[in-house]
């Protein structure tokens, strides 16, 4: 089955750092563009940031960038979204999701279920 | 950066109606490198349209989208009771890409 498996809910305190994973399965992984998308509370979706797992070129949005790391690791069809320093507004729902088609970064027609994270001290 | 504004914020109809959303650009969108998608509360967002006119496997036919440069619509031709939900539009022409607020389609 072609689907995309994100790691579970995670609470953690302000400044602690924390990494978030996406696995792929029933697809060529390295083919296709994984993207990160934040929903914060009652909000509406927010583009963070893609990355090509083929060769890992990576874009961000300016929002951000230096905020967030995207990685993959390729031996385990893994893509990855990681800060050092959690604040209490990064607390939201955080999705990822791939690009429809090959090679290039365009809308997403695969999603992952959404990790919920929470950042409260 | 490519700013999408949706409207209306919120859409009041009735099963069976006709809606018509909107999304309109801050720049041209060339090559019409729109996509629309639905969520519905406590799901992901699911694809419905992309290529601005083009619906994604699966999309009933009661869904369509048009418009090119930096007017688009997303229109839904009798809207059936799971079609009650949010909608965003996602331009993916130029970085960073971004989406639009969302436009609410909730029962009169």
């Amino acid at each position: 089955e072609v689907q995309l498996v994100q790691s579970g809910v995670g609470v953690k305190k302000p400044g602690e750092s924390l990494r978030i994973s996406c696995q792929a399965s029933g697809y060529k992984f390295v083919a296709y563009w994984i993207g990160w998308v934040r929903q914060m509370p009652g909000k509406g979706l927010e583009w963070m940031g893609i990355i090509y797992p083929s060769d890992s070129d990576t874009r961000y949005s300016p929002s951000f960038e230096g905020q967030v790391t995207i990685s993959v690791d390729k031996s385990i069809n893994t893509a990855y979204l990681e800060w050092n320093s959690l604040k209490v507004s990064d607390t939201a729902m955080y999705f990822c999701a791939r690009s429809t088609f090959v090679g290039v970064a365009t809308s997403f027609d695969l999603w992952g279920q959404g990790t919920r994270v929470t950042v409260s001290s | 950066e490519i700013v999408l504004t949706q409207s209306p914020g919120t859409l009041s109809l009735s099963p069976g109606e006709r809606a018509t959303l909107s999304c309109r650009a801050s720049q041209s969108v060339s090559s019409s490198y729109l996509a629309w998608y639905q969520q519905r509360p406590g799901q992901a967002p699911r694809l419905l349209i992309y290529g601005a006119s083009t619906r994604a496997t699966g999309i009933p036919v009661r869904f369509s989208g048009s418009g090119s440069g930096t007017d688009f619509a997303l229109t839904i031709s009798s809207l059936q009771s799971e079609d009650f939900a949010i909608y965003y539009c996602h331009q993916y022409n130029d970085w960073p890409r971004t989406f639009g607020q969302g436009t609410k389609v909730e029962i009169k």
